[in-house]
């Protein structure tokens, strides 16, 4: 089974300020791919950041970076100079291993992030 | 580049009436998933496809859910009949192949209120 903890259901912070969303999952793959997802309040879900299981280096996208831990199973999401557009709904997702052709994208409840102006 | 295409946007039945949800992929994209997505929570997998073969349907509520793909396109979702517990909002996506087939891109979903 593979389950996914985001234990921070709502954050709000100020405009340019950095926040650290968490997010916990327990799987018995070795190689895998972990997500993070933005979903603002259009509903358009959209891909912010991708890291591979086997990589030890953080994924990095402009403000966005990751703080993965593998032995833990803790794949957090920073965002840097927070600004207003960042307002959404944030999903983490690990994928089991694609090797066994498997690509069921199993998501957390979610964080709602407010940026305040 | 044209992202995912959902309609309709919403969509508001009667318990006990069908209902039909339509996705168009990415061009080219051969993998299509359907999720339920419940206020306030994840989307959940109902079923996915890869060209027109379902390859995942373990989620789908089979008694009323069915979902087609006939010529590895575009796709529907239907519910026949509907309940109350139905309302949510169902999101289409899409992966493309090759080194960024576990990257889904998503539609914007369809909203279902079922009266």
């Amino acid at each position: 089974a593979q389950t996914v903890t985001q234990s921070q259901p709502e954050m709000s912070v100020q405009e340019a300020e950095t926040v650290t969303l968490s997010c916990t999952y327990d799987t018995s793959e070795n190689n895998y791919y972990l997500f993070w997802y933005k979903q603002p309040p259009s509903r358009q879900m959209i891909l912010v950041i991708r890291q591979e299981a086997y990589k030890q280096q953080n994924a990095t996208e402009n403000r966005f970076s990751v703080n993965f831990q593998k032995a833990a199973k803790s794949f957090s999401l920073k965002i840097s100079d927070s600004q207003l557009g960042d307002t959404a709904m944030y999903f983490c997702a690990p994928e089991p291993s694609i090797i066994q052709g498997a690509q069921k994208l199993v998501f957390g409840q979610g964080t709602r992030l407010t940026i305040n102006p | 580049e044209a992202g995912v295409v959902q309609s309709p946007r919403y969509k508001i039945i009667e318990k006990k009436q069908p209902v039909a949800f339509w996705c168009n992929p990415i061009s080219g994209h051969n993998t299509l998933y359907w999720y339920l997505q419940n206020l306030g929570q994840g989307p959940e997998l109902l079923i996915r496809y890869e060209n027109e073969e379902a390859v995942d349907d373990s989620q789908l509520p089979k008694d009323r859910f069915s979902a087609e793909r006939l010529k590895g396109v575009d796709s529907t979702l239907k519910i026949q009949p509907a309940e109350l517990g139905d309302s949510a909002v169902y999101l289409c996506a899409s992966s493309p192949g090759g080194a960024n087939k576990n990257i889904q891109y998503f539609g914007a979903g369809t909203r279902l209120s079922v009266l």
